[in-house]
Order: structure tokens, then C-alpha cells, then sequence
């Protein structure tokens, strides 16, 4: 069964860096999307991304974020310089209309440590 | 912003009867609500779906339902299995893009 791949698994980095954390959504799915949830909070969301370009984004989502889609598989979530307050799990999510546009479905998450 | 609430963090049930979880929300504007079931160290996985239009959607052992003018949904799962033991999220949206997701029920069947 297809499925939402993420890496890595797990990436610590410290303070004022910057990170990218990757994605590779199902193949035939057209909208992508990352989620982060912090720990003992509710699962946020970030961006939502089709046709290459962003579609929604939340107020979380400031100018330290972006994402791309460098080619036809990886959608990536980058954070310029990351804060204390960036740990999270970041989820990846993609979706298409043929199987239903609002079901969304998750990879396994990229924790991130800020240190 | 708590426009989706969660307000049992938890829930035990035995084997074999019925778990019903629960979701309220604030923002009228919304019309299309999810229902995702999360292992540790897993992605959410989707369970089921309904939009606004609808006040029932059935999936096997899996029922959500959806009372607008309360702003309430609810996930009726029957029988419950162990393997149901598991965090269970409801997520809301207007638009179909942003999905707000409540704090999440962690359910407990007990065999």
C-alpha cells in the first residue's frame, strides 16, 4: 500500500540553525501538507501546498518557513533559523481528489530537538 | 485558538462493547470534520469522514455523527477491539485546506 515517507526520523540541531526536513508524499497525490505537534498539544497546521504553491498557510507559518517541491517526488519543510520552541513531530500529509480530497494521509513524522 | 475540543483526554472500554468519542467546535463555518486514529510514533491514520450536509456517515464498526446546530460530533465505534486501543483525533475545516485538530482521546479497550 502507498504510503507517506519522512525523513529523518529524528534530527536535532541547535538554536539559530537551519533545517530541512523532507517528504515524499504518495505519487499520484496532487495537495501536500505539514503539520507539526508539539508535545501534549494538539496536532497545528502549517501549509498546505498544491500546483506548486502554497494554497493556505496558517499564522504559525511566518517568514522562518517555506516549502518546496525541488522535484517531481521530495516536498520539503524548511526552518531558516530554528528556535527552542520549533521542537515538534512535523507530519507530512498529501491528499488527491480521487480518493476523497479532504482525506489527508500522514507519514510517520520527523521529531525535531532544538538544543 | 481551541475552535475544536476534545474534553475527554481518555477512555476505557471493554471488549466488545461500544467507545464513543466526542468533539465539540466553536466556528460555525465549518463543514467537512475527520476523524484520525494515531499509534505512537505513527502519523495519523484517517478513519472517517462527514460534511456538513450530512448528520450520519457509517463505516463498518466505525458511526460519526454530526448534530450542527450543537456543534458536536461524535465517533461510535461497535464492537470496540483491542486493537482500537489508540489516540483518536477529530480535525474540522471550512475550506478543505486547514484542518484544526482537537487535543485527541487516548481510548483503552480492555480485553
Amino acid at each position: 500500500e502507498p504510503e507517506v515517507t519522512q525523513t529523518p526520523s529524528h534530527q536535532v540541531t541547535q538554536m539559530g540553525q537551519e533545517v530541512i526536513l523532507r517528504c515524499v508524499p504518495i505519487s499520484n497525490h496532487l495537495y501536500f501538507y505539514w503539520y507539526r505537534q508539539i508535545l501534549g498539544q494538539k496536532v497545528e497546521f502549517l501549509v498546505s501546498f498544491y500546483n506548486n504553491e502554497i494554497s493556505e498557510k496558517s499564522e504559525i507559518f511566518d517568514d522562518q518557513f517555506s516549502v518546496e517541491r525541488p522535484d517531481g517526488s521530495n516536498f520539503t519543510l524548511k526552518i531558516r533559523s530554528t528556535k527552542l520552541e520549533d521542537s515538534a513531530m512535523y507530519f507530512c500529509a498529501s491528499s488527491t481528489p480521487s480518493t476523497g480530497l479532504y482525506e489527508q494521509y500522514f507519514g510517520p513524522g520527523t521529531r525535531l530537538t532544538v538544543t | 485558538d481551541q475552535q475544536v475540543k476534545q474534553n475527554s483526554p481518555s477512555l476505557s472500554v471493554q471488549e466488545g462493547r461500544i467507545s464513543i468519542l466526542n468533539c465539540d467546535y466553536t466556528n460555525s463555518m465549518f463543514d467537512y470534520f475527520l476523524w484520525y486514529k494515531k499509534y505512537p510514533a505513527e502519523g495519523p491514520t484517517f478513519l472517517i469522514s462527514i460534511s456538513s450536509i450530512k448528520d450520519k456517515n457509517e463505516d463498518g464498526r466505525f458511526t460519526v455523527f454530526l448534530n450542527k446546530s450543537a456543534k458536536h460530533l461524535s465517533l461510535h465505534i461497535v464492537p470496540s477491539q483491542p486493537g482500537d486501543s489508540a489516540v483518536y483525533f477529530c480535525a474540522a475545516s471550512h475550506t478543505g485546506n486547514q484542518f484544526y485538530f482537537g487535543t485527541g482521546t487516548s481510548l483503552t479497550v480492555i480485553p
